[in-house]
């Protein structure tokens, strides 16, 4: 099946520092990807949809300007947490539409980051 | 606006027994739905999904779900649990108009089932 992964795993950095996540589809064009963020025991709530070459869509409430996303290429997209806070501690999970599977419409998400800011 | 409810926070099972995530949905026209399952700081894991056809849905580990249109319902069964099956399990939805724009997943708040043995 479709793989897609997700780059790190777990982050711990300072309060005001910027952080960097990657998604990357291994095996699949990903024209759309997407950016959820998941608190504990809660369920994942979409942040924001990632088009290969074009602007991502924010959901409301969404900063964008606090979380970067780049779309450069069909199997990467970055989630960038800009000066990040205490409280933009989640787990931040991506998932990639194949490019190819209109029909199918399945999506594959990736393992997830930890991201911790003290 | 398109919305799934997972009523059960938790559902606990004997192995051994079948077990039943319980989904209902809401969205305008025929849905796409799908079942979910995450492991402790996993990301999600595919299930299975119901896109049209046969009303009963056959997906990985065994599970299977029911599409059934006039209970607007989709839940997840399996006949017989097993330990392994303890995860956090997810309903999502997308309604099909929007499948052209890739639009995200809706998903339910997520439900956590416990096997015990």
């Amino acid at each position: 099946g479709a793989v897609v992964s997700q780059h790190p795993s777990w982050v711990i950095c300072k309060s005001g520092t910027s952080v960097k996540i990657e998604c990357r589809s291994l095996d699949f064009q990903a024209t759309t990807m997407f950016w959820y963020r998941q608190f504990p025991k809660q369920s994942l709530m979409l942040m924001a949809t990632s088009n290969e070459g074009s602007k991502a869509t924010y959901e409301q409430g969404v900063e964008k300007d606090k979380f970067l996303i780049n779309h450069a290429s069909l199997t990467l997209s970055t989630l960038t947490v800009t000066s990040a806070h205490p409280e933009d501690s989640s787990f931040y999970i991506c998932s990639a539409r194949d490019r190819a599977g209109r029909t199918t419409d399945t999506q594959y998400f990736g393992p997830g980051t930890r991201l911790t800011v003290l | 606006a398109q919305s799934v409810a997972q009523p059960e926070d938790q559902v606990n099972v004997a192995e051994g027994n079948p077990l039943t995530v319980k989904c209902t949905y809401s969205v305008s026209g025929n849905p796409y739905l799908f079942w979910y399952v995450q492991y402790p700081n996993r990301g999600l894991q595919f299930l299975l999904k119901y896109i049209t056809g046969d009303n009963l849905v056959k997906g990985s580990y065994g599970f299977e779900a029911e599409f059934n249109k006039s209970q607007t319902s989709f839940h997840l069964k399996k006949p017989s649990a097993l330990v392994s099956d303890s995860a956090l399990y997810f309903c999502a939805v997308r309604d099909p108009l929007w499948i052209q724009a890739g639009t995200a997943l809706i998903f339910g708040k997520g439900t956590t089932l416990s096997v015990s043995s």
